[in-house]
């Protein structure tokens, strides 16, 4: 089985802190992804990256950034902190675009800023 | 840009009750479009897709058919069981966005014994 998983479940933080969400899949997908759920906003983009080194904004990249040294980890850093970053993060992978090829999702995880 | 507009939720219905979520899309070219379910507590999982127009995709008793004609791509059960119960997500995928999914906004579905 394919499997994307996120370092953490739940996580509670300080405004102003530094934050790191870590995934890892191990299927050797190119692509890795990091979005954003909230209600009735669905996902929106935050960040992905389609190779080692390589990274595009989404959506709504604003106090993220991103970093992938090795193929199989993707990590969504939060610079700072702040309370509207409360959501819940979801990391996915998969290969390069051929027709349905699907993207498979890490189980997310819920951070709240305090 | 590319769009994904569900219906309003949340849906709440009696087990084996009929269900759709209708889904309409907007995007250049030709995407294919997926329904993904979100269970309590987890990630996201496929639930179907399909690639071209006139596909049909289907999975645990659930289809849903890709329509050009009418940008659409709505979701159908014919008896829902209380298991169902998640949340429904349509998304679509261009192959020239290097395999971006665009999500709609979600349906939360409720099934009461």
């Amino acid at each position: 089985d394919v499997k994307v998983t996120q370092s953490s479940r739940y996580l509670v933080k300080r405004t102003g802190e530094k934050v790191f969400l870590e995934c890892v899949q191990d299927m050797d997908h190119e692509n890795m992804f990091w979005y954003r759920q909230d209600p009735g906003l669905g996902l929106r983009l935050i960040y992905f990256s389609y190779d080692v080194k390589m990274k595009e904004k989404g959506d709504i990249p604003e106090g993220y950034s991103v970093s992938r040294e090795k193929k199989e980890r993707f990590s969504l850093i939060l610079e700072s902190a702040s309370t509207n970053q409360t959501s819940m993060y979801l990391c996915a992978s998969s290969y390069p675009y051929r027709g349905g090829t699907e993207a498979f999702f890490g189980q997310g995880t819920r951070l709240t800023v305090v | 840009g590319d769009s994904v507009t569900q219906m309003e939720g949340p849906v709440t219905l009696s087990e084996e009750a009929c269900l759709t979520i209708n889904c309409t899309y907007t995007a250049t070219g030709y995407p294919s479009l997926f329904w993904y379910v979100q269970y309590p507590g987890e990630g996201l999982q496929l639930l179907l897709k399909a690639t071209k127009a006139d596909d049909k995709g289907s999975n645990k008793g659930f289809e849903a058919t890709y329509r050009k004609e009418t940008t659409s791509f709505h979701l159908e059960k014919g008896s829902v069981q209380v298991s169902d119960s998640a949340v429904y997500f349509c998304a679509l995928r261009r192959g020239t966005s290097y395999g971006k999914l665009t999500f709609g906004q979600g349906t939360i579905l409720t099934v009461h014994p």
